[in-house]
């Protein structure tokens, strides 16, 4: 079965700063890949979502993301935070022929706090 | 983006009581529904997967009796929390996915709190 991980618990930065939040994988078939936020009260809403072709993805409010399938890897970027993008960060993997099953699986999730 | 709605958005019951909660895919047909149990500060937790039409598979350590899931439809899939005790209280979350490949979409959540 496959396996999310997520390093950083807890990230603090200052606006401006550049964020970057790690994520692997383990699963050795074909993946599909995502990155979902849940600001305070909200619900999970899809930042961006890798399922083929350029491994550099970009989504919603200036994120991206970099697919390394040699690193097992979907790290995600963004270049100058705002403090609007305080949240939670939760990385998905779903296996689409995996007959184990294909639900999303989450990685716990990184609390983003982002100071003005 | 497709729109999953979920009802109710709160709820509190007694502990024995049964409480349902419903899912719906508002502009898409979702031939898999999917519910997840997130405890604060966590993440979701995946609890069942429901095909339109077909018993629910249940993830490991889930208990089926429990957590009834029916998907009558391809808009609505019901989680019915039955003979409910204050650690059910949580936040369940559902999901639908119009199909293998696609991208599934959440509901708002609905807060459970047992007394």
């Amino acid at each position: 079965a496959q396996s999310v991980s997520q390093h950083n618990h807890h990230v603090i930065l200052s606006e401006a700063a550049s964020l970057e939040l790690g994520c692997n994988y383990s699963y050795g078939g074909t993946v599909n890949l995502f990155w979902y936020v849940q600001y305070p009260g909200q619900h999970l809403q899809l930042l961006l979502k890798y399922f083929s072709g350029d491994p550099l993805v970009k989504g919603i409010k200036g994120f991206e993301a970099e697919f390394i399938k040699s690193k097992f890897s979907f790290n995600l970027r963004k270049p100058s935070v705002q403090w609007s993008d305080t949240a939670e960060y939760f990385c998905a993997v779903n296996a689409p022929y995996n007959q184990a099953g294909t639900a999303l699986i989450f990685g716990k999730g990184t609390t983003l706090s982002v100071s003005s | 983006g497709a729109v999953v709605s979920q009802h109710p958005s709160r709820v509190i019951c007694k502990s024995g009581t049964s409480v349902k909660i419903e899912c719906r895919s508002l502009d898409f047909q979702a031939t898999t529904m999917f519910w997840y149990r997130q405890f604060p500060k966590k993440s979701l937790m995946l609890m069942a997967t429901s095909n339109e039409g077909s018993k629910a598979t249940y993830e490991q350590g889930v208990e089926k009796d429990k957590f009834l899931i029916n998907h009558a439809s391809l808009t609505l899939s019901t989680l019915t929390v039955t003979s409910a005790h204050p650690e059910d209280s949580s936040f369940y979350i559902c999901s639908a996915r119009a199909g293998r490949g696609d991208t599934q979409y959440f509901g708002p959540g609905t807060r459970l709190t047992v007394l």
